[in-house]
């Protein structure tokens, strides 16, 4: 069965810090890897999404995340954090027909 | 992409009694998702919701317990049945316009005393 794990489940950081979010999962076959985002009393949105090609995928808001199969990671990525990304973030595996499976998510607090 | 409302966004009910939550999108989907989100923990799929077939469940969930109905294309209801505090969550419909992603609703937030 598939799983995705998220290794960080609070996150405190102050503004302009880099921030790194972990995430792996475990998946049979071709896997679509997704993060996506809630920020406080909103829907989720979706950051970014990887299916194939470059492992590198650059999302909205300067989000990054990297897929290394051999790993089997797909971490989130921002160079300089600002106050605004205070939100939940989840990592997310599958899609398609079989719907997502979604790792506990990270709640990132950026201190001004 | 798609734009998703739900209704309620948010009740709180007695034990024993069940909630209908509405799905409304703005566009024609085939496929249609129910998830749950429970306090604390992330999203679990609760099952799939197919126009013109019969939802099908995820290990742990029963129709029993969760009937949905999928009536058209742009329209889904989740009835959360006898329920107990235990049932407490965000429950989410999302739906799937292309190959891969998926969009959510804003969900709607239950609370069994």
């Amino acid at each position: 069965a598939q799983s995705v794990s998220q290794h960080n489940h609070h996150v405190i950081l102050s503004e302009a810090a880099s921030l790194e979010l972990g995430c792996n999962y475990s998946y049979g076959g071709t896997v679509n890897l997704f993060w996506y985002v809630q920020y406080p009393g909103q829907h989720l949105q979706l950051l970014l999404k990887y299916f194939s090609g470059d492992p590198l995928v650059k999302g909205i808001k300067g989000f990054e995340a990297e897929f290394i199969k051999s790993k089997f990671s797909f971490n989130l990525r921002k160079p300089s954090v600002q106050w605004s990304d205070t939100a939940e973030y989840f990592c997310a595996a599958g899609g398609g027909a079989d719907g997502l499976t979604f790792g506990k998510g990270t709640h990132l607090i950026i201190q001004p | 992409s798609a734009v998703i409302s739900q209704k309620p966004s948010r009740d709180i009910c007695q034990r024993g009694t069940s909630l209908t939550i509405q799905c409304q999108v703005d566009s024609q989907v085939t496929m249609m998702f129910w998830y749950r989100q429970q306090p604390g923990q992330s999203l679990t799929l609760i099952a799939t919701a197919n126009q013109g077939s019969e939802a099908t469940y995820e290990s742990g969930f029963v129709i029993d317990k969760f009937p949905i109905s999928r009536p058209n294309l742009t329209f889904s209801t989740l009835t959360v049945s006898n329920m107990s505090p235990e049932d407490s969550s965000i429950y989410l419909c999302s739906v799937l316009p292309g190959p891969n992603e998926q969009f959510f609703g804003p969900g709607t937030r239950l609370t069994v005393l």
